[in-house]
């Protein structure tokens, strides 16, 4: 069964600082990996998206993020973090017929 | 990606109604999923739901308390029955991409609050 761990709820981070948000999956396969974004009422909103090749992948926003196979991880970052962009964070895994998320992580940007 | 909307984007209902919630896509899709977002929590796939056939529920729902339509191909309908409190929650529905390595594109949801 595919799983996803986000291990951070809230992240807090100063505007301008890097960020890096976890995900740790569990997949049988070689796994499709996604990042979503929410911002307060609003839908879920694609940020990037990983399935083949490079393990480095940028997405919108700035926003890239890094598959490591031996560590199951997908992890998300930002050089230089904007106040748009606290919102709840959701990674998962499967692909456009399955997704599975991990809990999700609240940013929070202080000044 | 498909542009999704939904009705109502929120409602505030009394405990022991029901709310019916629509989706509407911009173009055909074999599959729609509906999907429940509790506070502060996850999304959780409650079914999805296929065009000329019954709607597939995931473990711990069921189509007496979700009931499904799904009259065409760009439209599906999501009834919450008998609502508790605990029903409270975002409402989205969802469609897949049209590859296998694709995602699935979501709608604004719709938040609902059970008094």
């Amino acid at each position: 069964a595919q799983s996803v761990t986000q291990p951070d709820i809230h992240i807090t981070v100063s505007e301008g600082a890097s960020l890096e948000l976890r995900c740790n999956y569990s997949y049988g396969a070689t796994p499709y990996l996604f990042w979503y974004v929410q911002s307060p009422g609003q839908g879920l909103q694609l940020l990037l998206k990983y399935f083949s090749g490079d393990t480095l992948v940028q997405g919108i926003k700035g926003f890239e993020a890094e598959f490591k196979r031996s560590q199951s991880s997908f992890n998300l970052r930002k050089p230089s973090v904007h106040w748009s962009d606290a919102a709840e964070y959701f990674c998962a895994v499967g692909g456009n017929e399955k997704l599975t998320f991990g809990t999700g992580t609240r940013l929070t940007i202080i000044p | 990606s498909a542009v999704i909307s939904q009705k109502p984007s929120r409602d505030i209902c009394q405990r022991g109604t029901s709310l019916t919630i629509q989706c509407q896509v911009d173009s055909q899709v074999t599959m729609m999923f509906w999907y429940r977002q509790q506070p502060g929590q996850s999304l959780t796939l409650i079914a999805t739901a296929n065009q000329g056939s019954e709607a597939t529920y995931e473990s711990g729902f069921v189509i007496d308390k979700f009931p499904i339509s799904r009259p065409n191909l760009t439209f599906s309908t999501l009834t919450v029955s008998n609502m508790s409190p605990e029903d409270s929650s975002i409402y989205l529905c969802s469609v897949p991409g049209r590859l296998l390595t694709d995602t699935q594109y979501f709608g604004p949801g719709t938040r609902l609050t059970v008094l």
